[in-house]
């Protein structure tokens, strides 16, 4: 079974001063791990992906996320938080022992959510 | 390069009354088709997944059904509205590509129940 946790559901952050977004997740093989944002009444849009490699992923938007696999985590950061940044941001997982095994269901799974406020 | 849309935007309709929500995709072939609602602005709960036309599967037993006439179009429907069908529907689509299956998102649609 694939399971991801965003165990905040809101993180406040001054602008200028970095961000982080927790996420950690759980899998059987070797996992794909995804952040996406969501703005009010939008669709979801694609961040950045950890599929292998370096360890340090970078994404859209000034955005980064550290890969951790003693951790099993998937923060994502950004150095200087923007007012703009203030939105929905989704951590997903796909289990590569599932993506191999199982070509029926092919979706991700993904966090609750963590609301990201930027305060001017 | 691809695109997603879904239509309408919003909508309300009264409880009892049908549904039907249309999603398409350009720019790409055979991908996989995703219908997701989400709660009072929070998290995803996968409705229903086709990796063809006619190939439905459904991940939660409820009130909506879904059909893929089309390679490229996947529409969700209900007989009959419940209050609680009341959220914000997602339409996705991926291309499995080394079992990776980076999915992209619709703008979404918006149903209210009255």
């Amino acid at each position: 079974a694939q399971s991801v946790a965003q165990p905040e559901d809101q993180v406040n952050v001054a602008e200028g001063n970095p961000l982080t977004v927790k996420c950690t997740y759980s899998v059987s093989g070797n996992p794909y791990l995804f952040w996406y944002v969501q703005y009010p009444n939008r669709g979801l849009q694609f961040l950045l992906k950890y599929i292998t490699g370096d360890n340090l992923v970078k994404g859209s938007y000034g955005f980064e996320a550290e890969f951790n696999k003693s951790q099993t985590s998937f923060h994502l950061k950004k150095p200087s938080a923007l007012v703009s940044d203030s939105a929905l941001y989704f951590c997903a997982v796909r289990d590569s022992l599932r993506a191999s095994m199982d070509t029926g269901r092919r979706a991700l799974t993904f966090g609750s959510g963590t609301r990201l406020q930027v305060q001017p | 390069s691809q695109t997603i849309h879904q239509w309408p935007a919003t909508l309300v309709q009264p409880v009892g009354s049908p549904l039907s929500l249309e999603c398409t995709v350009e720019g790409t072939s055979n991908p996989n088709l995703y219908w997701y609602r989400q709660a009072a602005g929070r998290g995803l709960q996968l409705l229903f997944y086709s990796i063809g036309i006619d190939q439905i599967s459904s991940e939660v037993p409820q009130n909506l059904s879904a059909s893929r006439p089309q390679d490229r179009q996947f529409i969700l429907s209900s007989k009959k509205l419940l209050l609680s069908d009341s959220g914000f529907y997602l339409c996705a689509w991926s291309v499995t590509s080394g079992g990776i299956n980076e999915q992209f998102f619709g703008p979404g649609t918006r149903l209210t129940v009255l």
